[in-house]
């Protein structure tokens, strides 16, 4: 079964600063990677996914992600951080043999500090 | 476009009680996703229906879930009845096509505490 890793709880950066999430991945097969973000009382919004290609990934909001087959990570990545990208950032998998769920991890507060 | 609509958006019930939770999918989407989401379970897929037909409820906790969902604009989900250990919010999702590469749309979710 596919399942996701994001190892840290919460992510403090200060304002202008890069930003990185981290993600890692276990599936069979090829792997369909997404992440979303969470704000207060919110539901999930799609940032941007990796399917196929450029492993490079480039999406809403300024946030990119880097596809790494060989390190099996999908790291979330911002380069100068605002305060209102405080909130809660989940990546989650999906491949072809996972009957179409999406394996979401337990998610990453991000805390972007003034 | 209006996205995925949840009803209702809080809802605070004695043990015992039955609830209803409402949602309409975006206009179009086949595929329909029902999460829950607590902090110490994180975001669970309970079940999800595409062209209607449920296809996985291998997420539902216990018989006292169900889904349906009659057309392709309504889906509910019931408990009943209701523990404590409901308490939740629990999300609906909505995508369209084959789904392993399109993104799911969320709804706002339904705030549910049992007491």
């Amino acid at each position: 079964a596919q399942s996701v890793a994001q190892p840290e709880d919460q992510v403090n950066v200060a304002e202008g600063n890069p930003l990185t999430v981290k993600c890692t991945y276990s599936v069979s097969g090829n792997p369909y990677l997404f992440w979303y973000v969470q704000y207060p009382n919110r539901g999930l919004q799609f940032l941007l996914k990796y399917i196929t290609g450029d492993n490079l990934v480039k999406g809403s909001y300024g946030f990119e992600a880097e596809f790494n087959k060989s390190q099996t990570s999908f790291h979330l990545k911002k380069p100068s951080a605002l305060v209102s990208d405080s909130a809660l950032y989940f990546c989650a998998v999906r491949s072809l043999y996972g009957n179409n769920r999406l394996a979401f991890g337990k998610g990453n507060q991000v805390v972007v500090i003034p | 476009d209006a996205g995925v609509i949840q009803s209702p958006r809080h809802e605070v019930t004695e043990m015992g009680q039955e609830v209803t939770l409402r949602c309409k999918p975006i206009s179009g989407h086949d595929y329909l996703f029902w999460y829950r989401q607590t902090m110490m379970r994180g975001l669970e897929l309970l079940i999800y229906f595409n062209n209607n037909v449920p296809i996985d409820d291998s997420g539902m906790p216990e018989d006292r879930f169900s889904a349906k969902m009659p057309n392709a604009s309504f889906s509910t989900l019931k408990i009943q009845p209701s523990e404590p250990r409901d308490s939740a919010v629990y999300f609906c999702a909505s995508s369209s096509g084959q789904g392993y590469y399109n993104e799911q749309f969320f709804g706002p979710g339904t705030r549910l505490t049992v007491l």
